[in-house]
């Protein structure tokens, strides 16, 4: 079981804000950056969010990420249909001395 | 930039396999490419990671004595072997590439992909 829990899934309509928790503890989201990826179906996943809150080149201004306390956020606004994927967190932990991933949130737009 | 990983492959418990992952377009011994796995319909999990320039490895506490990761810079690509599969490794198996700034910046580059069917 992963040290990061979201919520299973999430949905929205064409054009509405949907935003996505991740939520863990004091030795890994508490101290560190947090990395989101974005995974369509039956592919690779991809880099969607970096440091937190950075996008990296070719990701849409609507993906943003932001952090607090030892719980982080991915928000979508003006979802798309092609933003249907699964959406994971993930981070270094300092106590288990690996990098962790969440637990998968699928988004589905309605 | 890229990682191209090798094909499928179809095996029995207790068999031995050793997949690839090429690295192109960037300096190969520079950055740390790391291994992820994702069992069938499940999430993504962190296995270990390879320095190329000095084949350092670091393995997930999960992973430790259960796969070795490892790397040939003269060739430009790291592996991930098993000495005795089991059916729990079947999944499917990502190469990623760290940001040279760290888990930070985090995976900024994957593999396609290889996927590892064990059964008997």
């Amino acid at each position: 079981q992963s040290v990061l829990t979201q919520p299973p899934s999430t949905s929205g309509t064409p054009g509405q804000r949907v935003t996505i928790s991740c939520s863990g503890s004091s030795s890994n989201i508490g101290s560190n950056s947090v990395n989101w990826y974005q995974q369509l179906p039956r592919t690779a996943p991809k880099l969607l969010i970096y440091n937190t809150h950075e996008r990296p080149s070719g990701v849409p201004d609507r993906f943003s990420g932001s952090k607090s306390g030892t719980s982080a956020s991915l928000a979508i606004s003006g979802l798309q249909s092609e933003d249907e994927a699964d959406y994971y967190c993930a981070t270094w932990d300092g106590s288990l001395n690996a990098y962790v991933f969440g637990t998968a949130t699928k988004v589905t737009v309605l | 930039v890229q990682l191209v990983q090798s094909g499928a492959e179809v095996k029995k418990p207790g068999d031995s396999l050793k997949i690839s992952c090429k690295g192109s377009g960037y300096s190969f011994s520079n950055y740390w490419i790391g291994w992820v796995r994702q069992m069938p319909g499940k999430g993504l999990e962190w296995m270990g990671i390879v320095y190329p320039g000095d084949s350092e490895n670091r393995y997930s506490p999960s992973f430790q004595g259960q796969v070795t990761i490892s790397a040939d810079k003269s060739i430009g690509t790291a592996y991930l072997q098993w000495s005795s599969l089991k059916a729990s490794d079947t999944g499917i198996y990502y190469c990623v590439r760290r940001s040279d700034y760290g888990f930070h910046y985090g995976l900024d580059v994957w593999g396609q992909g290889t996927t590892v069917s064990v059964s008997s």
